[in-house]
């Protein structure tokens, strides 16, 4: 119930196309949905969150489709440019104030990307 | 405000010796988080704290690791007796109080420990 899983593991694209990763979830009670960004030695970065009250959240070239039903999201890189090459992780919480496991985030197994010049 | 500051970036063990991992929160945050990142794997969740409390440890492994986030100073992992099996990226993860509404905040990670057993 608490697992996330992540799709594809890894993924090319061209300078200039749109990249789009695919996270499933089990457990209905997450209700915060965050992408990180980890380049090679060093931390993940968060990128873009989402809560399950919108269906798509967008911030400059990154955005996240949220369907609450299938318990699915996607992010979606438009424009994609060779800086962007990277590892992408989904990721789940729940945050809601009662009881003592919110906060914790549960990982999808990441999405290698590549861009092409 | 500098940012999550962990040491040692990386950090050499033999089997069956002691390895001490070191986080430093953000400014002004109460809350930290460890995660563990195997090779070509996701993050998995470790232990929650806040300030001389353990709020969640349900993803550390019951014998040889332990935590703290004491008054003052930094929050420690530790792990005794190293396998090599406990080979992995260590992540650290903070985050502010929560809001007066007691909404939620966003986990901001440091650069993490690699640790090597040899």
């Amino acid at each position: 119930q608490q697992q996330v899983k992540q799709s594809p593991q890894s993924l090319i694209v061209q300078k200039g196309g749109i990249s789009i990763i695919n996270c499933a979830y089990e457990n209905t009670a997450f209700d915060y949905f965050p992408w990180y960004q980890q380049f090679p030695g060093k931390g993940p970065a968060l990128l873009i969150a989402i809560r399950p009250d919108v269906s798509e959240k967008k911030e400059g070239r990154f955005t996240i489709s949220f369907n609450k039903s299938a318990k699915q999201f996607s992010l979606h890189i438009m424009d994609s440019q060779p800086g962007d090459s990277a590892t992408y992780f989904c990721a789940a919480s729940r945050t809601n104030a009662g009881g003592t496991s919110y906060g914790k985030l549960t990982f999808g197994q990441g999405t290698i990307l590549t861009v092409h010049p | 405000n500098a940012g999550v500051m962990q040491n040692p970036r990386h950090l050499v063990r033999r089997r069956g010796q002691e390895a001490r991992l070191r986080c430093s929160p953000m400014k002004g945050h109460s809350h930290v988080y460890w995660y563990r990142q195997l090779p070509e794997e996701g993050l998995k969740f470790m232990v929650y704290l806040q300030k001389e409390n353990i709020i969640d440890e349900s993803g550390m492994p019951k014998e040889r690791f332990s935590a703290e986030f004491p008054k003052e100073g930094p929050s420690i992992l530790r792990i005794q007796q190293v396998v090599r099996g406990d080979s992995a990226a260590y992540f650290c993860a903070s985050s502010p109080s929560r809001g007066a509404r007691g909404e939620y905040n966003e986990q901001f990670f440091g650069p993490g420990t690699r640790l090597t057993v040899l």
